[in-house]
């Protein structure tokens, strides 16, 4: 599997952006980026994914390097109800499975 | 519509025990995954069906086995248990399109504790 590395924890406020970088520089071609999120006593939840061209849908925006080797997912305004762990996840479209690694720990300041 | 829901949402066993987790996937996701969550870690694969067929497998022993009923829910099985199997249990379903990468609903979890 790929493999993707993450900030082990990040700290933001109320109100403000935040940007989660994730690097992949052995990305292959044909693997697309995906992130989930895991809320406290929660199971995962899909945020976004993309493959080449930036994304964005209500949750968040993906911003993918022109390289493909790194991407950042930007929450454009964290709420309280933001904090998580977020994961960044490559995945080969006949891959069946999430390779989850350890995440990025978000916590939102009042 | 509901989501993805599991059972029970707790559960203590004691070493050498046997348990099974359930699992009902959202109305008409076909697909059911199971993941090992150990406290501090993301979550690890352990299995996937789809059509009541098992098609993918992590690296998990042959204690841990699973199958999926004909209303795509899903059963859990750990055999022999160790403390180290402690973990939370994730089960994910989804709606297998062709040519489409699908995304994953996960449902609460169950906690297991072995002591």
């Amino acid at each position: 599997d790929a493999k993707t590395t993450q900030p082990n924890s990040m700290e933001s406020n109320e109100e403000e952006p935040v940007h989660l970088p994730c690097n992949h520089s052995t990305i292959s071609g044909t693997d697309y980026i995906h992130w989930y999120r895991q809320l406290p006593s929660q199971g995962p939840e899909y945020v976004i994914h993309g493959l080449t061209s930036n994304v964005n849908n209500r949750m968040a925006s993906l911003a993918i390097a022109e390289d493909r080797k790194s991407s950042t997912l930007i929450l454009h305004r964290a709420t309280l109800r933001d904090a998580a762990v977020y994961y960044c996840i490559l995945r080969d479209l006949a891959d069946y499975k999430l390779s989850f690694g350890a995440g990025t720990t978000v916590t939102v300041r009042a | 519509d509901a989501g993805v829901t599991q059972s029970p949402t707790h559960l203590i066993k004691t070493r050498g025990q046997q348990v099974t987790l359930r699992c009902s996937p959202i109305s008409g996701h076909k697909s059911v995954s199971w993941y090992q969550q150990v406290l501090g870690q993301g979550p690890q694969f352990i299995f996937q069906y789809y059509e009541k067929e098992e098609r993918g497998r992590g690296n998990f022993p042959d204690r841990f086995s699973a199958r999926q009923f004909p209303n795509y829910s899903s059963e859990l099985n750990v055999n022999a248990l160790l403390l180290g199997d402690s973990a939370l249990y994730l089960c994910a379903s989804s709606l297998v399109l062709a040519g489409q990468q699908e995304t994953q609903y996960f449902g609460p979890g169950t906690r297991l504790l072995v002591l």
